[in-house]
């Protein structure tokens, strides 16, 4: 059974770098089959894909976050991270990762999100 | 900034069926891609409830099904019961965007 995990930083104060990591167990982060994403969801709205990144590093970012956006992977740790920058309180939201079925579609595993509170 | 358009809420009552739809356009679901769907309980991450416009994952009901056509896709809930009350979202893919889109929500009352 294929679970993720993040971890990382609650509160970060506004200008300066949200980082999160997403720890893969039960699966190959190396799989060709997979992407692996982050998608985030501010308290009480719905859901905003940031982007994802495949295991040989190709990414995919959302255009509207794409300038603060970095997502990287290190499969020897079977993990994928998440780096925004200059922040603001519109960025306080749970973020989850996720594992995308290149061949049958949609996120099929999610991790249980974590919540980042922009704030001074 | 979502750009596929959900009814924000349904209600039935015990048993009835249910339906909402997913409105997009000519760059996402009327470009063909494909169309999944997300349960989501209260304080709880997202769960894939259907793949691929119709299909439904392991262990997911058949109350629950999709369809796709030209630029919408809808989703049913048939029987419906107190546990399905929840958020549910469609997703896609959007050309333009060149990433992934969610809709904008549907809550599900149960009465």
């Amino acid at each position: 059974q294929v679970q993720l995990q993040e971890s990382g930083p609650g509160l970060v104060k506004p200008s300066q770098t949200l980082s999160l990591t997403c720890t893969v167990s039960g699966g190959s982060i190396s799989s060709a089959d997979y992407y692996w994403s982050w998608i985030r969801q501010p308290p009480g709205k719905g859901l905003e894909w940031i982007g994802y990144i495949y295991y040989s590093g190709s990414t995919y970012y959302n255009p509207s976050l794409k300038s603060r956006v970095t997502i990287s992977v290190d499969t020897s740790k079977n993990q994928f991270s998440l780096k925004l920058s200059s922040v603001t309180a519109a960025d306080t939201a749970v973020y989850y990762c996720a594992r995308s079925d290149l061949i049958k579609g949609g996120f099929d595993y999610w991790g249980q999100g974590t919540l980042v509170t922009v704030s001074s | 900034q979502s750009v596929l358009t959900q009814p924000p809420s349904v209600s039935g009552a015990p048993g009835q069926r249910v339906t909402f739809s997913c409105t997009g356009s000519s760059s996402n679901i009327g470009a063909g891609y494909d169309v999944h769907w997300y349960q989501q309980l209260p304080g709880i991450a997202p769960k894939l409830l259907i793949y691929a416009n119709s299909n439904r994952p392991s262990g997911v009901p058949d109350r629950f099904s999709g369809s796709k056509s030209g630029t919408s896709a809808s989703l049913a809930i048939s029987g419906l019961q107190a546990e399905d009350e929840a958020d549910y979202y469609c997703q896609s893919y959007d050309i333009s965007l060149s990433g992934s889109v969610f809709g904008t929500g549907t809550k599900v009352t149960v009465l």
